[in-house]
């Protein structure tokens, strides 16, 4: 069975500091793509990072970055400078085979304070 | 800016009352995905178009179906909503022919039930 299992249902982080979001995997798939969506009140699900899996560098996008550990299966969410506007719910999520659905974790609920 | 519309934002609608979604893209992809969201919950895949050819998951209820007439649009439609199909109901697209399986998400469609 392919899984995602984000064990951080709720977090929070003071503004401008650093916060790692959790989330590990299953699956019996060699080649596979992993994401991580922010959805803020608005409902909008708004694409964060991506990584391959096949390539074994941590995919960066300027204030996030991932720690990808393939043998692990575990790819955590690092959000550097934390913003207020970094407030939402963080889905990790995998897809293995081209046009198949997203298999996502229950979500990790990020609160920024200021 | 290519993007994945909604319409409409908000629904209201009936109990037991047809009701459609609507969803078109000018991203020019392959793939178009709907997803159902109940709240603190993460998206469920109902269905979705791969090119022309549909794929139904299997605990998707028949009172959802699915129409795609053009690579750029795609509904919902709802036979005989019940109470407990009030919920996000949020499109993606995606592209297999540009290599990445990134999908992309509308703003969703908010459907209540009365």
């Amino acid at each position: 069975a392919q899984t995602v299992t984000q064990s951080q249902p709720e977090m929070s982080v003071q503004e401008a500091e650093t916060v790692t979001l959790s989330c590990t995997y299953d699956t019996s798939e060699s080649n596979y793509y992993l994401f991580w969506y922010k959805q803020p009140p608005s409902r909008q699900m708004i694409l964060v990072i991506r990584q391959e899996a096949y390539k074994q560098q941590n995919a960066t996008e300027n204030r996030f970055s991932v720690n990808f550990q393939k043998a692990a299966k575990s790819f955590s969410l690092k959000i550097s400078d934390s913003q207020l506007g970094d407030t939402a719910m963080y889905f990790c999520a995998f897809v293995y085979n081209q046009g198949g659905k997203l298999i996502f974790g229950q979500g990790t609920e990020l609160s920024v304070k200021p | 800016d290519a993007m994945v519309i909604q319409n409409p934002r908000y629904q209201v609608t009936q109990f037991g009352k047809p009701v459609t979604l609507s969803c078109s893209q000018t991203l020019n992809h392959n793939v178009m995905y709907w997803y159902q969201q109940k709240s603190s919950q993460a998206p469920k895949l109902l269905f979705h178009y791969y090119d022309k050819d549909f794929n139904n998951e299997a605990d998707t209820p028949d009172n959802f179906q699915s129409r795609r007439p053009n690579t750029s649009f795609c509904f919902l439609d709802i036979r005989s909503p019940g109470l407990g199909d009030a919920a996000m109901y949020l499109c993606a697209t995606s592209s297999t022919l540009q290599g990445q399986e990134t999908q992309y998400f509308g703003p969703g469609t908010r459907l209540l039930v009365l």
